[in-house]
């Protein structure tokens, strides 16, 4: 089946930092989304982006298909944003969201 | 709309005891998800409807796991008898159709069997 790798698996960033989460996948996509599941163990929709380039406010991401790779920016960042991102693929028969294993960010006052 | 909705939130049980945790997804999706999250294994499929019909329970760890959509507003899993490995936090997601659209979660059901 369809492998989803993420990285960093952690990373901790003084407030106000940027960041990038990468998400790679081993199989063509047609449905891509990122989540961010806060402290409180919500899972978040933030993206739903199987290609091109997506900006909500200070995230802002993009998925090049063709390359299989999907990219998470987050600019000025706040200890809200706090939390792990998962990045979630369909597999080929439209069946299952396979998760990656996510990117646990912790941004520190 | 209301999003996902699961109940209960939050339950306590004792080793053999029947579990059961309810859902209902967001009106006019098609497909339904559960999901069991640990910190060993992650976010795991245990089983997709579509149209209210079991697609995939492939996922479903063994026979003490069953799940039933009886109509499109309600799904229901459940655990009997239950075992303290059970523990975990269990998802349910709704999807707008087989693969269209973004998929959305409830806040959960964390199940702690003692």
């Amino acid at each position: 089946g369809i492998q989803v790798e993420q990285s960093p698996p952690d990373l901790i960033l003084q407030e106000g930092a940027n960041s990038t989460l990468r998400c790679n996948f081993s199989d063509s996509v047609n449905n891509l989304q990122w989540f961010h599941q806060n402290p409180w163990g919500q899972l978040i929709n933030l993206f739903y982006i199987p290609s091109g380039t997506k900006q909500n406010g200070r995230l802002s991401a993009t998925t090049v298909a063709t390359e299989r790779y999907s990219l998470l920016y987050i600019s000025s960042s706040q200890t809200t944003d706090s939390g792990v991102y998962f990045c979630a693929v369909l597999d080929n028969y439209g069946q299952n969201f396979v998760f990656g294993p996510g990117t646990r960010l912790s941004v520190l006052p | 709309d209301a999003g996902v909705i699961q109940s209960p939130r939050h339950e306590v049980t004792e080793m053999g005891q029947e579990v059961t945790l309810r859902c209902k997804p967001i009106s006019g999706h098609n497909s339904l998800f559960w999901y069991r999250q640990t910190m060993m294994r992650g976010l795991e499929l245990l089983i997709y409807f579509n149209n209210n019909v079991p697609i995939d329970d492939s996922g479903m760890p063994e026979d003490r796991f069953s799940a039933k959509m009886p109509n499109a507003s309600f799904s229901t899993l459940k655990i009997q008898p239950s075992e303290p490995r059970d523990s975990a936090v269990y998802f349910c997601a709704s999807l707008l159709g087989r693969n269209t659209g973004e998929l959305f979660f409830g806040e959960g059901s964390r199940l702690t069997v003692l």
